[in-house]
């Protein structure tokens, strides 16, 4: 399973747009990206997956370079509602494959 | 979409007692159920995969004979922490995978926040 890096925190204040770069340099061809978001005393939440390029949903979108090596989560106009620990994951889509989560990053959005 | 449906979503027991914690998928069936452990600013950790009709795999560290689970159906797990302790004092996190829905399919429990006095 391929490891991820995260900055293990950062700040920003509402309205602004947020980026949270996560490196993965063990990717394998068969690998997805995924993000997940949790709140203290939840289970984490989907936010995106992707597998090259952008995606993009209603809630965020995912930026991945060609060499697949990091991605980036982009939060635009954020609020306080989305302060929460943001989890990339890495891993194969088939079998059934267990998610190991890294350290995460722990964003704070301040007034 | 999936959901999952974890069960109780806190409890305290007594030192040397027992507790179980039920994880159901509510919509869709899974083979395949994990279990998770978060202590406070940390991660989530692995404890276990449990497996519909066999053996649960348990992470390394993690003692099967402490943390006992049963993945009796396609909908329900449970894990049971036997002679709870102070330092078995956590958040619980269960996951469940809707196969049919391919690598976005895994879903997460609200969790179980266990204090053990």
């Amino acid at each position: 399973l391929a490891k991820t890096t995260q900055p293990i925190s950062m700040d920003s204040y509402e309205g602004q747009e947020v980026n949270i770069t996560c490196s993965h340099n063990n990717i394998a061809t068969n690998d997805y990206i995924t993000w997940y978001q949790q709140f203290p005393s939840q289970g984490p939440r989907f936010i995106i997956q992707g597998y090259k390029t952008k995606v993009t949903n209603e809630v965020a979108s995912l930026f991945i370079p060609a060499d697949r090596k990091s991605s980036t989560l982009s939060l635009p106009r954020v609020s306080l509602s989305d302060t929460a620990v943001y989890y990339c994951l890495v891993g194969d889509a088939g079998g059934y494959n267990k998610l190991i989560f890294g350290a995460g990053t722990r964003l704070a959005v301040h007034p | 979409g999936a959901v999952v449906s974890q069960h109780p979503s806190w409890v305290i027991c007594k030192s040397g007692t027992s507790v179980k914690i039920e994880c159901r998928s509510l919509d869709f069936q899974a083979t395949t159920m994990f279990w998770y452990r978060q202590f406070p600013k940390q991660s989530l950790m692995l404890m276990a995969t449990s497996n519909e009709g066999s053996k649960a795999t348990y992470e390394q560290g993690v003692e099967k004979d402490k943390f006992l689970i049963n993945h009796a159906s396609l909908t329900l797990s449970t894990l049971t922490v036997t002679s709870a302790h102070p330092e078995d004092s956590s958040f619980y996190i269960c996951s469940a995978r809707d196969v049919g829905q391919g690598a976005v399919g895994y879903t997460f429990g609200s969790g179980t926040r266990l204090t053990v006095v």
